[in-house]
């Protein structure tokens, strides 16, 4: 079945620093994929996106690749900020395929902390 | 923006008790979610709902049970609160059709003592 596989936690950096998160799938067909954040105390927002290979999807400074051909779409930044302490999430759609109607599947989280 | 709501953000409730656990969302979705969320476990899906008294079960069901009788407004329930249950719990949101992203509420934790 569909699944994702992202890097285990916890990571620590310091301000400025590039920062990887690695996230692998497995799914039939061609499925979307997610980051989501979660900051403390909050239920998780969409933080990119992208619908099919080669896509990237790109916000406040993170990015993503859609690669078909190692299944994965790792989240990277440059340069990150203590406000970018939080748990990110990677997740895929499996495009409603019969009764599933576009559930997303989820990774179980990265918890980033970044200090100054 | 897309709003979903929780009816409560902190819950505590003993043993046996029935709860419910509501979510609103006021854009019109055609597709709600209840998911719940453990250390190292990720989010973990419950039930689903795609229409008006419809629903289907995730992958972890057993305990729970749902009910949608208005477009924006989808339940949790537990019939028998039992400790296991204490999580945090998230509703979430979809427009259906070929839009995947799903929009999250605040969240529900949940104890049960």
């Amino acid at each position: 079945g569909d699944s994702v596989t992202q890097m285990e936690g916890p990571v620590t950096l310091s301000e400025e620093a590039f920062l990887t998160i690695n996230c692998t799938y497995t799914a039939t067909g061609y499925p979307s994929l997610f980051w989501y954040v979660q900051y403390p105390g909050e239920g998780l927002q969409l933080l990119l996106k992208a619908t099919k290979a080669d896509d990237k999807g790109s916000n406040k400074g993170f990015e993503a690749t859609y690669r078909k051909e190692t299944t994965s779409f790792h989240l990277e930044k440059g340069s990150v900020q203590v406000s970018d302490s939080a748990v990110y999430f990677c997740a895929l759609s499996d495009q409603g395929r019969g009764s599933t109607l576009g559930r997303l599947y989820f990774g179980r989280g990265t918890q980033l902390t970044v200090w100054p | 923006d897309v709003k979903v709501t929780q009816s409560s953000r902190y819950l505590v409730k003993r043993t046996g008790e029935k709860v419910f656990l509501e979510c609103v969302q006021d854009m019109d979705h055609e597709n709600m979610f209840w998911y719940r969320q453990d250390p190292g476990l990720g989010l973990r899906l419950i039930y689903f709902s795609y229409d008006v008294k419809m629903k289907e079960k995730g992958d972890i069901p057993e305990g729970y049970s749902v009910s949608r009788e208005k477009k924006e407004r989808f339940s949790l329930i537990l019939e028998s609160a039992s400790t296991n249950q204490t999580s945090m719990y998230l509703c979430a949101s979809n427009p259906g059709g070929r839009t995947y992203e799903q929009y999250f509420g605040p969240g529900t934790r949940l104890t049960v003592t």
